[in-house]
This record gives C-alpha cells, structure tokens and sequence, in this order.
C-alpha cells in the first residue's frame, strides 16, 4: 500500500537534546513538507522540499534542520536550539514539481514531548 | 486577524442532523483545501476546490471566491463524522504556501 509513515507515534526526549524525527513515503511524490501542530492553533509549515537535495526554510524553521538526500526520505531533526520543541509533528508530501498545486498527503504524526 | 477564520470552534449535533462548518479568508488564493483530522492525529485531504461545489458521498464543498467564503456540508451525519475539520488555502501570490485554519471540532451524537 502507498501511503506515508512517521516513526515514532511516541517519542520523549530530555531538554538540550537533539531528536529525528522519521518520514518517509513511497508514493513518488517530489515534493515534501514538516508541519508543527500546537493546540488551538493552525498547522505552521517548518521546512519543504520540492526536490531532492533541494530544500527551503518554512515559517518557523528555528531550531529545526532538514535533509532530502533521498526521494522518499525527508528526516527533520528537533535540535536543542528550538525553544519549545513540544508539539505535533506532521509530513506531507505531493506530487509534481509545484508542490503547492497539488493536493497533499500526511502521514500519522509524532507527538514529541520534550521532558 | 488571522487570514483563514474557522466557524464554528466547536460543534456537537445529533446523528442524522446536517451540519455546515465556515471558513472565511482574507487573502487572495489559488486553491482552497478542506481536511480532516481524526482523533489519532492523521489527517486526509477532503477536498481541493477553487470554485463552485464539490460532492463526495455525504460531503459537500462550496466556494465564494468574491466573497472569500467557503462551507463544508455533511448530509446525514453519522458519529463516525466526529473529528477536526481543517481549512487551508494556497495563496496566489509570493511562494503559494497553505495557510491553515484552527479547525472546527465535531462530535456527532448517536
């Protein structure tokens, strides 16, 4: 089945420590997005990738890196820079090469807790 | 004020009834996309519409690009309906990102 997974569901990390977070899709799709997700607000785009090895800063990028060295893999690491890394973490990805055009596809999140 | 406004925040309604969720925006756009969200957290994109109406089993979309209005209808509620409903729109100018609504949480009761 086709589809996009995001490992863990789960994930807990001590405070000053750096996490990755996993997502990787095997609909061909080119283009690919990180969302974070607080409560009462909406999704806030972190970093996408329209291409492989090419990739741009979203609305909140501080304290987060990015790398697309891989079609189907779009790893995000939560480094110890970002304030308040707590949160629900989203990818997506689309097909084509003008990403937002098109319709997106998510994957199940990952509910990061910083301890 | 933000640019994608959401109405209700929240919504309960007895299975069967017909339910109507609001998203006015303030920008210009391309696109506008309803998706909805489940308990778990996954979400599925509904619709992807930039004018007139779209029909997809019980669900309905509208557009009012003049008026910068859209509305998601459920026809026939069921409780397997309750979740976040999401609206995002794609705006026509500078990088077409979304921009995301809160969502509207609805909770059907049998």
């Amino acid at each position: 089945d086709g589809g996009i997974t995001q490992s863990p569901k789960y994930l807990f990390r001590k405070e000053g420590q750096n996490v990755t977070l996993s997502c990787e899709q095997n609909l061909n799709h080119d283009a690919m997005y990180w969302y974070r997700q607080d409560p009462g607000q909406g999704l806030r785009l972190i970093y996408y990738s329209q291409i492989v090895n090419d990739f741009q800063k979203g609305d909140i990028a501080e304290g987060y890196s990015v790398s697309r060295e891989k079609k189907e893999s779009f790893p995000l690491t939560v480094t110890s820079a970002q304030k308040n890394p707590t949160a629900f973490y989203l990818c997506a990805s689309s097909m084509g090469g003008q990403g937002w055009y098109n319709e997106q596809f998510f994957g199940p999140g990952t509910r990061l807790t910083v301890l | 004020k933000n640019e994608v406004e959401q109405s209700p925040q929240n919504l309960t309604a007895q299975e069967g009834e017909f339910i109507t969720i609001n998203c006015s925006y303030s920008v210009g756009i391309s696109a506008l996309h309803w998706l909805q969200q489940h308990p778990g957290g996954g979400i599925v994109s509904l619709f992807m519409l930039s004018s007139g109406k779209k029909k997809h089993g019980r669900l309905i979309a509208t557009i009012n690009i003049q008026e910068k209005h859209s509305s998601l209808h459920i026809t026939a509620s069921h409780p397997r309906d309750s979740a976040v409903y999401i609206c995002a729109v794609r705006s026509n100018f500078g990088n077409e990102k979304l921009t995301f609504g809160t969502g509207t949480r609805l909770t059907i009761i049998p």
